[in-house]
């Protein structure tokens, strides 16, 4: 049973600093990672999206890696700034089944 | 122009009734989901449906009914609602099912409360 891990729970750090979240899977066999962001109150936006056979994507501040061997993705956020402050999500996608983790709650101290 | 558009936003019952939320998306999608956040965030498949056929249904009490009445609406109605019914609700749609260069689209979730 695929399960996803998303580690730490909540970070907070101050403007500028560049970050790392982490997500980690059980099931090696996936299609797909993607990383969402959800803000209070509202959907959820699609950030990046890894193939399995790729290794990282990269939009804007936003760089993911995948290393699928392993059941690893981080999502790094360069130079942070307060509007980035939202819930992190990352999916794995197999067999029409969608997964997600709990998700990283971040602040950005101004 | 919104993508993907869930109504109501915010819906607050008595236990025991009857209540629909509506869902639809304008990307011409040809997969629709729908997906249940509890209170500790943690997203959930209920339903999937690809071109009005239902092709996922997870555990999920027989009071729930996910109805398609074209592949660009995809509607929940929940009958007798529990007080343990009470989340947020998001629909979603991809252009294929699960397939590798897939993506999803969500809405803005409907918050559901019953007391």
């Amino acid at each position: 049973k695929q399960e996803v891990t998303q580690i730490p729970a909540a970070l907070s750090v101050p403007e500028g600093e560049n970050l790392v979240l982490n997500c980690s899977f059980t099931d090696s066999a996936i299609y797909n990672l993607q990383w969402f962001r959800q803000d209070p109150g509202k959907g959820l936006t699609s950030l990046l999206l890894i193939q399995s056979s790729q290794r990282e994507q990269t939009s804007g501040r936003l760089n993911a890696s995948l290393d699928k061997s392993s059941g690893r993705s981080t999502l790094y956020i360069a130079a942070s700034q307060p509007g980035d402050s939202a819930t992190y999500l990352c999916a794995v996608n197999r067999d029409d089944k969608i997964i997600f983790g709990k998700g990283t709650r971040l602040h950005i101290l101004p | 122009d919104t993508a993907v558009s869930q109504t109501p936003k915010y819906l607050v019952t008595q236990m025991g009734n009857d209540k629909s939320i509506k869902c639809e998306q304008n990307l011409g999608h040809d997969t629709m989901y729908w997906y249940k956040q509890d209170s500790k965030k943690f997203l959930k498949i209920m339903f999937s449906y690809n071109n009005k056929e239902l092709i996922i249904n997870e555990t999920v009490p027989n009071r729930f009914s996910p109805k398609s009445p074209d592949k660009a609406h995809l509607n929940l109605h929940i009958n007798s609602l529990e007080l343990g019914d009470s989340a947020v609700y998001f629909c979603a749609s991809s252009q294929d099912s699960g397939a590798v260069y897939e993506k999803l689209f969500f809405g803005s979730g409907t918050q559901l409360s019953v007391l």
